[in-house]
C-alpha cells in the first residue's frame, strides 16, 4: 500500500514550452503533497507544499509563476514547468503522506525533465 | 549551519562489511527521523523510521537516534552489492503535514 505514482518519468521538451507532471496517490487520500527538486548528486530541494483545495504553499526562492502547482482533487497534484529553459532541466520528485501510523513519507519515482 | 549535516562521501566497502552512515542536525526541535535510499534517477524508498532517542531494527538494518548528541545513525550489516545506492537521512519536527528536511545523501558502493 502507500504507492505514489509520478508521470511521466521522463521528457524532454524545448525552450519556451510548458511542461505537466502529474503526482498521484494510487491507493490513498493525499490532503498534502510535497515537490523536491534535485541537481545531479545533490540532496532534494523543498519546492512547494501542495494542499489540495486550496493554493500551494512555496519556499523561499521559488518561481510560483513558473512553477504551478495545482492540487485539484485528494488524489492528484500537477507541476507545470511554464516557459521552460535548460536551466530548468532537473530531477522533480513529488511526495505524499499516507495516513495512519507511521512517519515516513512516500515518494513518486521521480520525472528528469530535460529543455533543449 | 545547515539544519541538517550528512557527509556525501563516497563510501566504498567490500561486501560482507557492516556499513554506518551518520547524520547531525542543529534542530532540537527534529523529532521524527528517518532514513531513505535513493538508486540513481529514482525516487527515494523508506528504509527506516524512529521517534526521538533509541533504536530500530529491522534485518540487516538498525537505526539509531541520539537526540542529547543531535546525531542519528544507520548501520547496514553484512553489506551487499545491492545496497550500493545513495542514503538519505531525513527528519521533520511535528506529526503535521509538515516537509521533511533532508541531509545531502550518502553514495555508497559496497564492492563484491
Amino acid at each position: 500500500g502507500a504507492v505514489v505514482s509520478q508521470h511521466p518519468s521522463w521528457v524532454i521538451c524545448k525552450s519556451g514550452t510548458s511542461v505537466k507532471i502529474e503526482c498521484r496517490s494510487l491507493d490513498f487520500q493525499a490532503t498534502t503533497m510535497f515537490w523536491y527538486r534535485q541537481f545531479p548528486k545533490q540532496s532534494l530541494m523543498l519546492m512547494a507544499t501542495s494542499n489540495e483545495g486550496s493554493k500551494a504553499t512555496y519556499e523561499q526562492g521559488v518561481e510560483k509563476d513558473k512553477f504551478l502547482i495545482n492540487h485539484a482533487s485528494l488524489t492528484l497534484s500537477t507541476l507545470t514547468v511554464t516557459s521552460a529553459h535548460p536551466e530548468d532541466s532537473s530531477f522533480y520528485i513529488c511526495s505524499a503522506i499516507p495516513p495512519g501510523p507511521g512517519y515516513g513519507y512516500t515518494f513518486g519515482s521521480g520525472t528528469r525533465l530535460t529543455v533543449v | 549551519q545547515k539544519e541538517v549535516e550528512q557527509d556525501p562521501g563516497p563510501l566504498s566497502v567490500p561486501e560482507g562489511a557492516i556499513v554506518s552512515l551518520n547524520c547531525t542536525y542543529s534542530n532540537s526541535a527534529f523529532q521524527y527521523f528517518m532514513w531513505y535510499r535513493q538508486y540513481s534517477r529514482k525516487g527515494p524508498e523508506l528504509l527506516m523510521y524512529t521517534y526521538s532517542s533509541g533504536n530500530k531494527e529491522d534485518g540487516r538494518f538498525t537505526a539509531q537516534v541520539d537526540k542529547s548528541s543531535k546525531y542519528i545513525s544507520l548501520f547496514i550489516r553484512d553489506s551487499q552489492p545491492s545496497d550500493s545506492a545513495t542514503y538519505l537521512c531525513a527528519m521533520r519536527k511535528t506529526s503535521g503535514n509538515t516537509p521533511l528536511v533532508f541531509g545531502k545523501g550518502t553514495r555508497l558502493s559496497v564492492i563484491a
